[in-house]
């Protein structure tokens, strides 16, 4: 049974970046469309971005000149990057995967999720 | 980016009772649409994808239909456990979008 776990600080200051790693078990990273999704308090859910096992990679436009996301296939781990932040990227963030063949949809596989809050 | 509209935002319901959850986009997302079952502190789970494939061990009493614009999920007969948010997702168009939920509840 494939499971996700995020981690990183859940405390991060207006200005800098926001780091959050999740770690893979349970199945191979290969193959996939490791994805990072938040959720903002009271919010819906919104996709950041995903990278594949090759490194390739696509953002929200939205967030795009901010994201960066990273792999590290030899530890199992796909890693999220948020520069600049805000109070307004304080959120629930999520790692997730889609099942076989799907990039954008039918994710099946989420992380228990966590909170990042931004403040001084 | 495609909107997605879901109604009603809260939908208050006793169990054994019939749950119909609908989703509207703003334009076509043919039938590349999911939905997801949410509670609090937990993953979400996905329970329905291409509008109407159910999931892997999700039970028959989840049944979503519809396709380019309209989409419902029907939740047959609520079980205690069905109390939860539900999102709906498309994957038509980049980027991939949700819904703002809705929230079904015990009456």
């Amino acid at each position: 049974q494939v499971q996700l776990q995020e981690s990183g600080p859940g405390l991060v200051k207006p200005s800098e970046t926001l780091s959050l790693t999740c770690t893979v078990s349970g199945g191979s990273i290969s193959g996939y469309y490791w994805t990072w999704i938040r959720q903002p308090p009271g919010k819906g859910l919104e996709w950041i971005g995903y990278i594949y096992d090759s490194g390739s990679t696509n953002y929200n436009p939205s967030l795009k000149s901010r994201v960066t996301i990273s792999v590290d296939t030899s530890k199992n781990q796909f890693s999220l990057k948020l520069s600049s932040v805000t109070a307004a990227d304080t959120a629930v963030y999520y790692c997730a995967r889609p099942s076989y063949g799907y990039r954008f949809g039918a994710f099946e596989y989420w992380g228990q999720g966590t909170l990042v809050s931004v403040s001084s | 980016e495609i909107v997605l509209t879901q109604s009603p935002a809260t939908l208050s319901l006793s169990p054994g009772e019939r749950a119909t959850l609908s989703c509207r986009a703003s334009q076509s997302v043919s039938n590349y649409l999911a939905w997801y079952q949410h509670k609090p502190g937990q993953a979400p789970r996905l329970l329905i994808y291409d509008a109407s494939k159910r999931a892997t061990g999700i039970p028959a009493r989840f049944r979503g239909s519809g396709s380019g614009t309209d989409f419902t999920l029907t939740i047959s007969s609520l079980e205690p456990e069905d109390f939860a948010v539900y999102y709906c997702q498309q994957r038509h168009n980049w980027p991939p979008s949700f819904g703002q939920g809705t929230k079904v509840e015990i009456k």
